[in-house]
């Protein structure tokens, strides 16, 4: 079966703080592709990341940075001295093998707080 | 102007009646898709299309219509609105799959 848990439902931090938001997979296909989502206050549903399986560099874009590693079946986002524009609803999504569909995390909403 | 766009991007409607609502992208895109985004649920897969004249079945087809005949435009129609379709419907495009998805602003439905 393959799953995306985003174990953190909300977090809440004041600006400067870094953050990381987890996501944790779970697929038997060895071709995979993952993926991060941003959703601000006001609805629209904005790409962010996409990383193969082949590819376990780290990505680092501006102040945001992502971890990915099979060993542990994660993909955790990072946010480095976040700011309130970052707050947000994020979210982690997994398309393995060959299934044309995104299987998607619950969510994790950021409140960066003044 | 370029991108994806949905209308309405409000609707009140009544148990019963029919709903279509529209998607159009300007990318000519082989991909589209549509979600609806729920409380508790996340972002669900209702019915996607690979190409026009080609659509196939998402997570949570029942009560949902769609057709593709041409490139640029999707439409979802709820044939008879239920209070459980009150949700905000995302309509979505991407070049293929695995790819990344280009998302519309978003339908608010409400069924009373």
């Amino acid at each position: 079966a393959q799953k995306v848990t985003q174990a953190q439902t909300e977090i809440s931090v004041v600006e400067k703080e870094d953050v990381t938001l987890d996501c944790v997979y779970e697929t038997r296909d060895t071709t995979y592709y993952l993926f991060w989502y941003k959703q601000p206050p006001s609805g629209e549903l904005v790409f962010l990341i996409r990383r193969n399986s082949f590819d376990e560099q780290n990505e680092i874009s501006g102040r945001y940075s992502w971890n990915f590693q099979k060993s542990t079946s994660s993909f955790n986002f990072t946010i480095t001295a976040s700011q309130v524009v970052d707050s947000a609803v994020y979210f982690c999504a997994l398309n393995a093998g060959n299934n044309r569909k995104l299987i998607w995390g619950l969510g994790t909403s950021l409140a960066v707080n003044p | 102007d370029a991108g994806i766009t949905q209308s309405p991007r409000y609707k009140i409607t009544e148990t019963g009646r029919q709903v279509t609502l529209m998607c159009h992208q300007t990318w000519s895109h082989s991909y589209m898709f549509w979600y609806r985004q729920d409380l508790g649920h996340g972002l669900r897969l209702i019915y996607y299309s690979a190409a026009a004249d080609i659509t196939d079945k998402g997570e949570v087809p029942d009560g949902y219509v769609v057709s593709r005949s041409k490139t640029e435009n999707f439409p979802l129609t709820l044939e008879s609105a239920t209070r459980s379709q009150t949700s905000v419907y995302f309509c979505a495009s991407s070049v293929g799959t695995p790819s990344d998805l280009f998302f519309g602003p978003g339908t608010r439905l409400t069924v009373l």
